[in-house]
């Protein structure tokens, strides 16, 4: 167990819909990554919070948002929902921005399904 | 932008040694970690070299060439429990951290 939680672990939705996606990180940790993870593939970096401030964006069009709250929680928003938008979303939280290893802490993931 | 390979499959027998090789390109290299995933679960991190050399955690060891843009997790004294997909993943100074697609190591009894 990593302390790190997310919700919903799964979620169906309909090509064109909105999804909000959550994710509770460890006391502490000040930065928080999306990630995407298609079946079968390593995950894929969408971008990351440092005290409630984007700081490192991926290859993700910007209907991909993020938000981060000060009690450590964090969610993914993903406008006009797309078929290839299904996939396995994971958050990860680190203490520090930068580390002596850099060690990101992984929830369980929500299993986004889109029809 | 960054890109890494891996091999796709490894198969081996309890108590073997695996060695999962990653050669990557990238610019803004800061270090290379290694994760390890079940099926189902989440990726949970298992070593990070910042620096050329050998990082040794109980029976998993890690090794980085920056000048080779290389590096390897070794797998000693294999466990049917250590069945799952390996990620090498690059930490570029832009704060992304780019995963590989993975090795999938299947331990047999």
């Amino acid at each position: 167990e990593t302390g790190v939680t997310q919700s919903p672990t799964h979620l169906i939705k309909t090509r064109g819909q909105q999804v909000t996606l959550r994710c509770s990180s460890q006391s502490g940790h000040n930065t928080v990554s999306w990630y995407q993870q298609a079946l079968g593939q390593g995950p894929q970096f969408i971008f990351q919070y440092y005290r409630e401030e984007e700081n490192g964006r991926g290859n993700f069009p910007p209907r991909f948002s993020g938000l981060q709250f000060p009690n450590y929680s964090s969610e993914l928003n993903v406008n006009a929902l797309e078929l290839d938008d299904s996939a396995l979303y994971l958050c990860a939280s680190s203490l520090v921005l930068w580390g002596a290893n850099n060690e990101q802490f992984f929830g369980p993931g929500t299993r986004l399904t889109v029809l | 932008g960054q890109s890494l390979e891996q091999p796709s499959e490894v198969t081996a027998v309890e108590g073997a040694i695996v060695q999962i090789n990653c050669t990557y390109q990238t610019s803004g290299f800061y270090g290379l970690s290694w994760y390890q995933q079940h099926d189902g679960g989440a990726p949970t991190f298992l070593s990070y070299n910042a620096l050329d050399g050998l990082e040794e955690t109980g029976r998993f060891s890690s090794f980085l060439s920056r000048s080779d843009s290389y590096g390897y997790l070794l797998l000693q004294e294999l466990q049917m429990k250590d069945s799952a997909s390996y990620f090498c993943a690059v930490l570029s100074n832009d704060y992304k951290l780019s995963f590989g697609a993975g090795t999938t190591v299947t331990v047999r009894a």
